[in-house]
């Protein structure tokens, strides 16, 4: 069975503050993808990463894609409470028919 | 201009009782999606449609019955409905079948919260 595993689940910080999101998995992924979840809306995806060892930046985020394509990570510079939110990795199954997600970082920004 | 819009917002029932969920997008996608996200936030893939037609079915028991009258709309009908049922479905669209050029940007709906007593 597939799976994305995600960490930290939980993560409250002050306003300021550079913070790390991991996510794992012992398969390989052709790409990978990240979503961010605020309270009461669907998720909404940020980034797409295809390459091993890719790097892509969206203003103070920056997402990396393992060499091995296992794994990624993003990485939040100068936190601001508008970052609050559930942070969702994703990848293809492996028959390539659905997205499975990560169970999730649930990031809270404070000021 | 909701891209992705899903009614109801919100939808409180007995069990045992049939309700449905509507799903409409208007971005010209040939994919639609159902998903469940648990209590605890896990979301996961329910059943897809590519072009009025079902490609996945994830073990859902067949309470639960998608239907899509044209590529623009996908309704999940549930009949039967039980405790466990409780959670956020949120419907979704994307240009492509997963797999067909690798994964595809997905559209979310905002979610409909359905609690069953």
């Amino acid at each position: 069975t597939q799976l994305l595993e995600q960490s930290p689940q939980f993560l409250s910080i002050q306003e300021g503050e550079n913070l790390t999101v991991y996510c794992n998995s012992s398969s390989v992924f052709s790409s990978l993808q990240w979503y961010r979840q605020e309270p009461g809306e669907g998720p909404v995806l940020l980034v797409t990463v295809v390459t091993g060892g890719e790097v892509k930046k969206l203003k103070r985020l920056t997402f990396q894609f393992g060499d091995a394509r296992k794994d990624s990570s993003l990485h939040i510079t100068a936190a601001q409470p508008g970052d609050t939110g559930l942070y969702l990795c994703a990848a293809l199954n492996q028959a390539g028919t659905a997205l499975i997600f990560g169970k999730g970082t649930t990031l809270s920004v404070s000021s | 201009d909701t891209a992705v819009s899903q009614t109801p917002k919100y939808l409180v029932t007995q069990m045992g009782n049939d309700k449905s969920i509507k799903c409409e997008q208007n971005l010209g996608h040939d994919t639609m999606y159902w998903y469940k996200q648990d209590s605890k936030k896990f979301l996961k893939i329910m059943f897809s449609y590519n072009n009025k037609e079902l490609i996945i079915n994830e073990t859902v028991p067949n309470r639960f019955s998608p239907k899509s009258p044209d590529k623009a709309h996908l309704n999940l009908h549930i009949n039967s409905l039980e405790l466990g049922d409780s959670a956020v479905y949120f419907c979704a669209s994307s240009y492509q079948s997963p797999g067909t050029s690798g994964a595809s940007s997905q559209y979310f709906g905002p979610g409909t919260r359905l609690t069953v007593l």
